[in-house]
């Protein structure tokens, strides 16, 4: 059981450049989440799937697109990269309605030059 | 405007002694309230958490405690050992069935040997 796993771990762009940042999780369950870190903040919400096949924004979408691929998968895309969004995002995953344990991959750290 | 506080930056605590965290929160509608730990390079792991319709929760070392009425909680770690030392986050969620969690900034505690 691997739980919540993320691709890259690092990675660097120059701005402009375009990625995605891949997430799967194996333990079945059926909300997935996009966060960022920056530096002196706590986790902040940028996306979110509350089960396969829908996706809402959260607190900051601004600059990121997502796809909910299937149960396992939530991918996150910065299609036009900015200095702002360097950061450290993790991905998450919770259960059912009754959890509100989100269990967290161990995040990509991403920097824009 | 930060609903949930963590006012301490960090903590130091000797080995053995108590480690008390705190946490405050503005919005009356949060329903459940998490503390989740971190560890550098990793994802943030959760810890304990509680029902707004309890105010005490323990679990080993760890007690959470929670006043409604100063929207203030707290986390016990009785004894603090050395691999305690680490980010930890309080964060809240605001009704039964929402997703989305909402953070502090965290507080990094230090425990000395």
């Amino acid at each position: 059981n691997a739980g919540v796993t993320q691709t890259p771990k690092f990675q660097v762009l120059k701005t402009g450049q375009s990625m995605t940042l891949q997430c799967a999780q194996d333990m079945n369950h059926n909300s997935m989440y996009w966060y960022r870190q920056d530096p002196g903040m706590g986790l902040r919400l940028i996306y979110y799937s509350a089960s396969e096949g829908t996706t809402d924004k959260g607190e900051v979408p601004n600059g990121y697109n997502v796809s909910r691929l299937n149960k396992r998968e939530f991918s996150l895309r910065l299609e036009s990269a900015a200095p702002s969004q360097t950061s450290v995002y993790f991905c998450a995953s919770s259960g059912s309605l009754s959890s509100y344990e989100q269990y967290f991959g161990p995040g990509t750290r991403l920097t824009v030059t | 405007d930060q609903q949930v506080k963590q006012n301490s930056p960090s903590l130091s605590v000797q080995e053995g002694r108590i480690s008390i965290l705190n946490c405050d929160y503005t919005n009356s509608m949060f329903d459940y309230f998490l503390w989740y730990k971190k560890y550098p390079a990793e994802g943030p792991t959760f810890l304990i958490s509680i029902s707004s319709i309890k105010d005490k929760n323990e679990d080993g070392r760890f007690t959470v405690f929670l006043n409604k009425s100063a929207k203030h909680l707290s986390l016990h770690i009785v004894p603090s050992q050395p691999g305690d030392s680490a980010v930890y986050f309080c964060a809240a969620i605001p009704w039964a069935g929402s997703y989305q969690l909402t953070f502090g900034k965290g507080t990094k505690l230090s425990v000395i040997p």
